[in-house]
């Protein structure tokens, strides 16, 4: 029963690389979503989408990008890694839209950018 | 801008007793209000919801209640025990989920 399955669970990186933070579920979920949690701010939303082919932004999109081609899979990529970066990163799906349902987490990945 | 705030960093209770944490948002516009617990190393995970037609909604030790003209919202725990120790995040949505910064919450035996 994998539910939501990141990788790699760390990783450091050189300010200026360039790397993909995978995300999938086996929920068969059409919501999923990246946050990153840093120290005092909680959880902010990067990116979501509400379905296969559909993404948008959330409150910190900058330096990130996402796709959506199949339902079960939302990667996450840094085109330039910044030390403003360096967070723990959680992907999330749910049932619905994610306005009402209940977001299942990964485990989470830890980013530090040097 | 944080549309939801959890003013309290940190929360130390006894083993037994209530353990209340709070949370204010500033978006008329949510309708839908989650509570979540997160342990170390792990990713958060469900804890109980509330919509905002309702004022309270009770599971087992943890319930929740909503004051929609205070636009603020709480969890009460009862009672307390040791292995509640852990982050606990406000969140709210509308269309997506905002999440509040968190509260660490220490039940002490």
């Amino acid at each position: 029963n994998a539910g939501v399955t990141q990788t790699p669970k760390f990783q450091v990186l050189k300010t200026g690389q360039s790397m993909t933070l995978q995300c999938a579920q086996d929920m068969n979920h059409e919501y999923m979503s990246w946050y990153r949690q840093d120290p005092g701010m909680g959880l902010r939303l990067i990116h979501y989408s509400v379905g296969a082919g559909i993404t948008d932004q959330g409150e910190v999109p900058n330096g990130y990008n996402v796709s959506r081609s199949t339902t079960e899979d939302f990667p996450l990529r840094l085109l330039s890694a910044a030390p403003s970066q360096t967070s723990v990163y959680f992907c999330a799906s749910s049932v619905g839209t994610g306005g009402t349902g209940e977001l299942f987490f990964g485990e989470g990945s830890r980013l530090t950018v040097l | 801008d944080q549309q939801v705030k959890q003013n309290s960093p940190s929360l130390s209770v006894q083993e037994g007793r209530i353990s209340i944490l709070n949370c204010d948002y500033t978006n008329s516009m949510f309708d839908y209000f989650l509570w979540y617990k997160k342990y170390p190393a792990e990713g958060p995970t469900f804890l109980i919801s509330i919509s905002s037609i309702k004022d309270k909604n009770e599971d087992g030790r943890f319930t929740v209640f909503l004051n929609k003209s205070a636009k603020h919202l709480s969890l009460h725990i009862v009672p307390s025990q040791p292995g509640d120790s852990a982050v606990y995040f406000c969140a709210a949505s509308e269309n997506d989920m905002r999440f509040g910064a968190g509260t660490r919450l220490t039940v002490k035996p």
